[in-house]
């Protein structure tokens, strides 16, 4: 069974930083990308970013309106995809998922096809 | 960045109603287009993938068509599972981003 579970997410304050976990089980982690997504309470869906699989270079791209504050990286060892969210806005609370992405270049097809269930992060004082 | 939309924002149907909810993007995707749906707490579920391409172990009342920039989801007929909020999403370009949403309610 695939599954993705997000952990790390809480409350922290303003300006500090996070790191948060996808931890995967149930399909070969290495032949995918993930990508991170947020969604603020009451708001719909946005994108963070993804890193690809080390098969398509490995690379990372994330939301340019989100002036690289955000980090995203893979230990394939472990099968977990990390999002590390710095000088943390109070704007940037929300849930947070992690989504598996079969990446497919030859297409140009991304899709999303299996989500963690989301971490919360409250930024507050 | 590409902008994508959705109509209705929001519908209210009844069970065995066929419903149809479009979304547009601000600039053509060629058939680069998912379809989601969430429900209160959950995180989204793939619907639909490449405009068309119904996702494993989804019903075939779900059908998906449109390319460039006009997109349709359909379900033949509303079950009661099927109220929730739909999302499109465009993969053609990153910053791969959202429609705002259609909330289908019941009647």
């Amino acid at each position: 069974e695939v599954q993705l579970v997000e952990s790390g997410g809480g409350l922290v304050q303003p300006g500090r930083s996070l790191r948060l976990s996808c931890t995967t089980s149930g399909f070969t982690f290495g032949d995918y990308a993930v990508n991170w997504f947020r969604q603020a309470p009451g708001k719909g869906l946005e994108w963070v970013g993804f890193i690809r699989s080390k098969a398509n270079g490995g690379t990372t791209e994330n939301a340019a309106s989100l002036k690289g504050r955000f980090i995203i990286s893979r230990d394939d060892s472990k099968t977990i995809a990390y999002l590390q969210i710095n000088s943390l806005k109070t704007d940037d609370t929300a849930i947070y998922y992690c989504a598996r992405d079969p990446d497919i270049p030859a297409a140009g097809i991304h899709y999303f096809d299996f989500w963690g269930q989301g971490t919360l992060v409250t930024v507050s004082s | 960045d590409i902008q994508m939309t959705q109509s209705p924002s929001s519908l209210s149907a009844s069970v065995g109603d066929r419903v149809t909810i479009t979304c547009r993007a601000s600039q053509s995707i060629d058939i680069y287009l998912n379809w989601y749906l969430q429900k209160p707490g959950k995180a989204p579920k793939l619907l639909i993938y490449a405009a068309y391409n119904l996702q494993s172990g989804v019903p075939s009342r779900i059908s998906g068509s449109g390319s460039g920039t006009d997109f349709t989801l359909t379900i033949s007929s509303l079950q009661p599972e099927d109220f929730a909020t739909y999302y499109c999403q465009q993969s053609y370009r990153t910053p791969f981003t959202f429609g705002p949403g259609t909330k289908v309610e019941i009647k």
